[in-house]
């Protein structure tokens, strides 16, 4: 069964630490990708990676970085955590076929409280 | 610039009744379409998908839904719906220009009433 596989479903971190979301997908995909999901929001895209140790700013980076070491690991990261970066955070993953957009896989979630 | 537009943040439907959920979207080039379903506590997971060909597609669970290019709409319909399907429903495209960069829609959260 593929799978992504998100390292915490729940954290709750203080205002100013250091966060890190890892995130591991078996699929061998090409593509990952790192959304908040906040409620009337929908989903939105902070960071994506199309290769090793390649990244390109979403919609949202502010406050976030990411890394992309190995082709199936993607981490999140944020720097200094503040209140307003309390939120659900999902990791995706997709294949690349030509020009053909590969379905998303999802993660189940970290939901992050920043106190 | 691509968007997508969810008309309802929350639709009830009684058990067994006929589940309609919009979706319209803008998009200068060809859209990839896609929705996904989310349960409780979990992430999304694929329902059904347009990229190209038939312009009704079926998914899983006995959801369809119609690409509708006049009409820039992708609904999602269900001809009966079971207790089941109470989730939350997103809508999204793709421009396919190799970014693989999708937009969502703000989601509608479908209850089930028995």
């Amino acid at each position: 069964d593929v799978k992504v596989t998100q390292s915490s479903r729940y954290l709750v971190k203080r205002t100013g630490e250091k966060v890190f979301l890892e995130c591991v997908q078996d699929m061998d995909h090409e593509n990952m990708f790192w959304y908040r999901q906040d409620p009337g929001l929908g989903l939105r895209l902070i960071y994506f990676s199309y290769d090793v140790k390649m990244k390109e700013k979403g919609d949202i980076p502010e406050g976030y970085s990411v890394s992309r070491e190995k082709k199936e690991r993607f981490s999140l990261i944020l720097e200094s955590a503040s209140t307003n970066q309390t939120s659900m955070y999902l990791c995706a993953s997709s294949a690349t076929s030509g020009r053909v957009a590969g379905e998303l896989f999802f993660g189940e979630g970290s939901r992050l409280t920043v106190l | 610039a691509q968007s997508v537009t969810q008309l309802g943040s929350h639709v009830s439907v009684s058990e067994g009744a006929l589940v309609l959920l919009r979706c319209n979207y803008s998009s200068s080039v060809p859209p990839y379409l896609f929705w996904y379903v989310q349960y409780p506590n979990q992430g999304l997971q694929l329902l059904l998908k347009y990229t190209t060909g038939a312009t009704l597609v079926k998914g899983i669970n006995g959801f369809e839904a119609e690409f509708k290019k006049s009409e820039t709409s992708f609904h999602l319909t269900k001809p009966s719906a079971h207790m089941s399907d109470a989730a939350e429903y997103f809508c999204a495209v793709s421009d396919g220009s190799g970014t693989y960069k999708y937009i969502f829609g703000t989601g509608t959260r479908l209850k089930v009433l028995a």
